[in-house]
């Protein structure tokens, strides 16, 4: 079985100040790691995935995340936050062999970014 | 880029009556699609994963008769809720894959459809 943990319900950030949002996950054999996030009354947008190769992944709109194997985690970062990046911000992994290739959600951590 | 469009974005219904929402893959073929649900603050829940010309298969827990499922073309999907109850309200998500490799580790999602049950 897979799993994702968000361990955090809300970050809380000032404008301008780094952004970290958490993330743990397990799975079977080699993951497959993403990241999502979603507006009010919208689907989900793609920011970035790990799938091999470098640890450090940039995905969109100055977004990176960082995997660690040993610990298990993925977490995502932005170095200077911005109000428009308040939004909900979901976790996502699959192992390499998961059948039908289904991705498992974190439970979603909301983040607010004060000007 | 690929774009995921769903129909209607938001729907009210009475008890008892039937809705059905399309998912529509715009710019790319897409041989699989996934039908989530998200409740108020929490995370997506995969209902079924819909294959083009086949059944689809539902996740633990999930009514197929409740639920169905139609992939009938490459660029569309329907998940029709029959019977709808106040408790089938939810906002609910479809996702499509790209066939091919480059489908493997890519899910488009579209903006979701609220649906709300009186």
């Amino acid at each position: 079985a897979q799993s994702v943990a968000q361990p955090e319900d809300q970050v809380n950030v000032a404008e301008g100040n780094p952004l970290t949002v958490k993330c743990t996950y397990s799975v079977s054999g080699n993951p497959y790691l993403f990241w999502y996030v979603q507006y009010p009354n919208r689907g989900l947008q793609f920011l970035l995935k790990y799938i091999t190769g470098d640890n450090l992944v940039k995905g969109s709109y100055g977004f990176e995340a960082e995997f660690n194997k040993s610990q298990t985690s993925f977490h995502l970062k932005k170095p200077s936050a911005l109000v428009s990046d308040s939004a909900l911000y979901f976790c996502a992994v699959r192992a390499f062999k998961a059948a039908g290739n289904k991705l498992t959600f974190g439970g979603g951590t909301r983040v607010l970014v004060k000007p | 880029g690929a774009v995921v469009s769903q129909h209607p974005s938001w729907v009210i219904c009475k008890s008892g009556t039937s809705v059905k929402i399309e998912c529509r893959s715009l710019d790319f073929q897409a041989t699989t699609m996934f039908w989530y649900r998200q409740f108020p603050k929490q995370s997506l829940m995969l209902m079924a994963t819909s294959n083009e010309g086949s059944k689809a298969t539902y996740e633990q827990g999930v009514e197929k008769d409740k639920f169905l499922i139609n992939h009938a073309s490459l660029t569309l999907s329907t998940l029709t809720v029959t019977s709808a109850h106040p408790e089938d309200s939810s906002f609910y998500i479809c996702s499509a894959r790209p066939p091919g490799l480059a489908g493997v580790d890519t899910q488009y999602f579209g903006p979701g459809t609220r649906l709300t049950v009186l």
